[in-house]
């Protein structure tokens, strides 16, 4: 089955420590996002990506980085810069100039 | 600056009940988007339309484009549609979300 896979599904960070969430599609979609989803708020996007090799800042980017190095993977990094990283993170994927897109299941980060 | 307003914020409703969210928003755009949110977090697209109205089972939804309006319409709701609605507008690859509609349907 297509779809886009988000890994973990809860991941624990403690002060001062870089993790990273993993995002995989195998929908053959050409445009990845990251959403950061915080309570009574709407989606903000961190990053995005049209193309391997090549992404740009969304409105909340600090604190944040990204790859693209194959057309499948997205990987987003909090890294400890991130003052308040504690939220729901969303990947999401779209096919180069459709306007359909398909979340992965998220992944919930906690600061400990 | 909030490019997408929703109305209301939360919604409950008994079984049955028509139902009726409501999205406005204030940039140009190419497409708008209804998007389901499940309390597991999942978020899936219900429909995206740029002009009239699409229907999917008991779901409707219609676009003024000169009002710059959509509403998502629930026909003989049923508690399986408690979810978060979230209305999105779209310009090429760019997405704006609204803060959702958190809908709870009662037996």
């Amino acid at each position: 089955d297509g779809g886009i896979t988000q890994s973990p599904k809860y991941l624990f960070r403690k002060e001062g420590q870089n993790v990273t969430l993993s995002c995989e599609q195998n929908l053959n979609h050409d445009a990845m996002y990251w959403y950061r989803q915080d309570p009574g708020q709407g989606l903000r996007l961190i990053y995005y990506s049209q193309i391997v090799n090549d992404f740009q800042k969304g409105d909340i980017a600090e604190g944040y980085s990204v790859s693209r190095e194959k057309k499948e993977s997205f990987p987003l990094t909090v890294t400890s810069a991130q003052k308040n990283p504690t939220a729901f993170y969303l990947c999401a994927s779209t096919q180069r100039g459709g306007e359909t897109q398909y979340f992965g299941p998220g992944t919930r980060l906690l600061v400990l | 600056k909030n490019e997408v307003e929703q109305s209301p914020q939360n919604l409950t409703a008994q079984e049955g009940e028509f139902i009726t969210i409501n999205c406005s928003y204030s940039v140009g755009i190419s497409a708008l988007h209804w998007l389901q949110q499940h309390p597991g977090g999942g978020i899936v697209s219900l429909f995206m339309l740029s002009s009239g109205k699409k229907k999917h089972g008991r779901l409707i939804a219609t676009i003024n484009i000169q009002e710059k309006h959509s509403s998502l319409h629930i026909t003989a709701s049923h508690p399986r549609d408690s979810a978060v609605y979230i209305c999105a507008v779209s310009w090429g690859n760019q997405f704006y979300f609204g803060t959702g509609t958190s809908l709870t349907v009662i037996p």
